[in-house]
């Protein structure tokens, strides 16, 4: 398996103010995800990206930024949390081409309370 | 934009019988990818199955087989002698080829029944 982590695997914080979450890969792998998933909802994309430095927006990317400046990480802010972002967040990665294509590979979660 | 709809928010069945989950999408591509994932309580997210489109062969996978209907636009998940361990989320999911980009399903939870 892909060796893909996030942190944090729970935060707690209140309305108004700034969170970061980080996602790693070991894999060297060129794409990378954010989705949220609510119940009812199934996974959504927030924003992913192709690259170093290359990144696009998803189809629920507002109050969302990301920023990935080495192949390994990609990060996802909310600059001003709200309670409508609580939700849990999933980082995943793929590598390109090959047996696994479009095979995405997911980290375990991060459990986001905005109180 | 493609749409993936799984008609059944919850299903239950017996240990070691038979399930089979519904999957049907929308698209107007004819290259692409399908998905079915499995989350358990652990939340992990984890690949059961892959199919290509252009394949005409269903994908299996040990107990885990597919009934691909192409034209139909249907992708639904067999899973055969059930077991405990298979209770479950099982998310599907398309991804169009050259996209990488997964669009999944809202999700059926699988209960196993002892």
């Amino acid at each position: 398996d892909a060796g893909i982590t996030q942190s944090p695997r729970h935060k707690v914080t209140e309305t108004g103010t700034p969170v970061t979450l980080r996602c790693h890969q070991t894999e060297n792998h060129r794409y990378m995800y954010w989705y949220r998933q609510d119940p009812g909802h199934g996974l959504r994309l927030i924003h992913y990206s192709y690259g170093v430095k290359d990144t696009d927006k998803g189809e629920v990317s507002d109050g969302y930024s990301v920023s990935r400046s080495k192949t390994e990480d990609f990060l996802l802010t909310l600059e001003s949390a709200t309670s409508s972002q609580t939700s849990v967040y999933f980082c995943a990665s793929q590598g390109q081409g090959g047996l696994g294509a479009n095979v995405l590979t997911f980290g375990a979660g991060s459990r986001l309370t905005v109180l | 934009a493609q749409t993936v709809t799984q008609s059944q928010p919850e299903m239950s069945v017996q240990e070691a019988e038979t399930v089979t989950l519904s999957c049907t999408y929308d698209t107007s591509e004819s290259d692409y990818y399908l998905f079915w994932y499995k989350q358990p309580p652990s939340r992990q997210m984890i690949l059961v199955i892959r199919q290509e489109a252009y394949k005409q062969q269903n994908a299996t996978e040990n107990r885990f087989s597919v009934n691909f209907q192409k034209a139909a636009k249907s992708f639904s998940l067999k899973i055969s002698d059930s077991q405990l361990g298979d209770a479950a989320m099982y998310f599907c999911a398309y991804s169009q080829g050259g996209s990488e980009k997964l669009v999944f399903g809202k999700g059926t939870k699988l209960t196993v029944n002892p």
